[in-house]
């Protein structure tokens, strides 16, 4: 079934060590997304991305970056993280821009910062 | 960041009674997206809402866009314990961008 994927489900790192979380789709939407989520907060929006035009948060602190070499594939990276990193990171695509087209959620990837 | 203003914030019910949440803001959506989150996974979309006034089903879920585009219901018929979860409303804004507005969330516990 076309999918957003999101590996790895759990990822633990120590404070201040460089991290990448991976989400892939098969659904071949041209917009996808990247949301923090934390302790069953509404999930908040950190970038995202119209084919590769790139979109930050005002708010999106510089630690977090993001890259999208094709379509299918986006990652997170998180130069520095600290304790306060801990959360869900959550991927998601949406087809295009009409209003139409619904927007659609990976299962997570779990940061732990020890 | 801008959020929709969602209640109740969290509900016990009985298994087999209806439940409904809402969610209101003084800004008007083109449309409404209603998910329902389990611990440890992504929020899973439940019911898209498109046209002021729509009515939409989904099995026992009923949700509607409010006639005046700030608000929008979820209804719950007849709950089962594995309606266990948090459930978002979320709205894409009229101006047309491709951000998402979620509410606050509503955590649902139904007694067996």
């Amino acid at each position: 079934d076309a999918m957003v994927i999101q590996n790895p489900r759990y990822q633990v790192t120590q404070f201040g060590k460089p991290v990448t979380l991976s989400c892939s789709q098969t659904l071949n939407h041209n917009v996808m997304y990247w949301y923090q989520q934390k302790s069953s907060q509404a999930p908040k929006l950190l970038f995202h991305y119209y084919d590769k035009d790139f979109n930050n948060e005002a708010d999106t602190p510089d630690n977090f970056q993001s890259r999208r070499p094709n379509t299918s594939f986006c990652f997170l990276d998180i130069r520095s993280p600290g304790l306060g990193d801990a959360a869900m990171y959550l991927c998601a695509t949406k087809a295009g821009v009409s209003s139409y087209n619904e927007q659609f959620f990976g299962p997570g990837t779990r940061l732990t910062v020890l | 960041g801008q959020q929709l203003n969602q209640s109740p914030q969290s509900m016990f019910i009985q298994e087999g009674e209806d439940v409904s949440m809402n969610c209101t803001s003084s800004s008007i959506f083109n449309t409404w997206l209603w998910y329902k989150q389990d611990p440890g996974e992504g929020p899973v979309l439940l019911i898209a809402l498109y046209k002021a006034g729509e009515l939409t089903s989904n099995g026992r879920l009923t949700a509607q866009f409010g006639i005046t585009r700030k608000d929008s219901f979820l209804n719950i018929s007849a709950s089962i314990p594995s309606d266990v979860g948090i459930y978002f409303c979320a709205g894409q804004l009229a101006s047309g961008t491709y951000k998402y507005i979620f509410g606050t969330g509503t955590r649902l516990k139904v007694l067996a």
